[in-house]
């Protein structure tokens, strides 16, 4: 088993729509977690951090975590064509981050 | 410029050579961090330092691949005798010193180097 694991998508939403993207992670002990946005060719660009259960909102992100059933995810409010990218979780353990392979996003006219 | 910076962006190299990459960080940051990415994978983690001292290196790491932060500043990554299959884009990143506390402190990439090996 990964120790994050990610649907490789592509998750195609329309314009407007809310995208709702879903990480797991396998170490109970972990305390932090992030969401990382990349675009084509370009490096991870961090949009959202979470620790404590529940929700946390910033923008038109929400990243929500639930440590007892070991799942994190990002809510993506009134998708825009230019939130189309890969969306990556990252878990904390303790002293680097560790990657799920990524979500790609596909938001349409 | 205070963001990660790293250099040279793209390198193309014949198998067998050596090469390697340059990363300086956030200044404040004590922290450095080399991960490797390939096509539809995440980073993976490759080593980190804290100041001058290397603290972790992954199984991924092999003895080709050589890392050093001499004054706890700059790092270089080396890869010797390159192999097409270290073709990937390689991405340096820093954060602050670990706190007290587990949360926070979170890592920030820079750019990346592209390798290709033909």
């Amino acid at each position: 088993q990964k120790e994050v694991e990610q649907n490789s998508g592509p998750l195609s939403v329309p314009e407007g729509a809310i995208a709702s993207l879903n990480c797991t992670y396998s170490d109970r002990v972990s305390q932090s977690f992030f969401w990382y946005r990349q675009y084509s060719g370009k490096s991870p660009e961090l949009i959202m951090s979470i620790y404590s259960n529940g929700d946390k909102e910033d923008g038109r992100f929400t990243a929500q975590l639930n440590k007892a059933s070991q799942y994190v995810s990002l809510l993506i409010r009134d998708s825009q064509p230019s939130d189309s990218a890969t969306y990556l979780c990252a878990v904390r353990t303790p002293d680097k981050l560790i990657f799920g392979t990524g979500t790609r996003l596909q938001v349409f006219p | 410029d205070t963001g990660v910076s790293q250099d040279p962006r793209h390198k193309i190299t014949k198998r067998g050579q050596n090469v390697t990459f340059r990363c300086d960080p956030i200044s404040e940051h004590n922290r450095l961090y080399w991960y490797r990415q390939t096509l539809g994978q995440g980073p993976e983690f490759l080593t980190y330092f804290q100041n001058e001292a290397q603290l972790e290196k992954s199984r991924l790491l092999s003895d080709r691949f050589s890392a050093e932060r001499p004054k706890g500043s700059f790092s270089t990554l080396e890869i010797q005798r390159t192999e097409q299959g270290d073709s990937a884009m390689y991405l340096c990143a820093s954060s602050p010193a670990l706190r007290p506390s587990t949360f926070g402190n979170t890592i920030y990439f820079g750019e990346g180097s592209w390798l290709t090996v033909v």
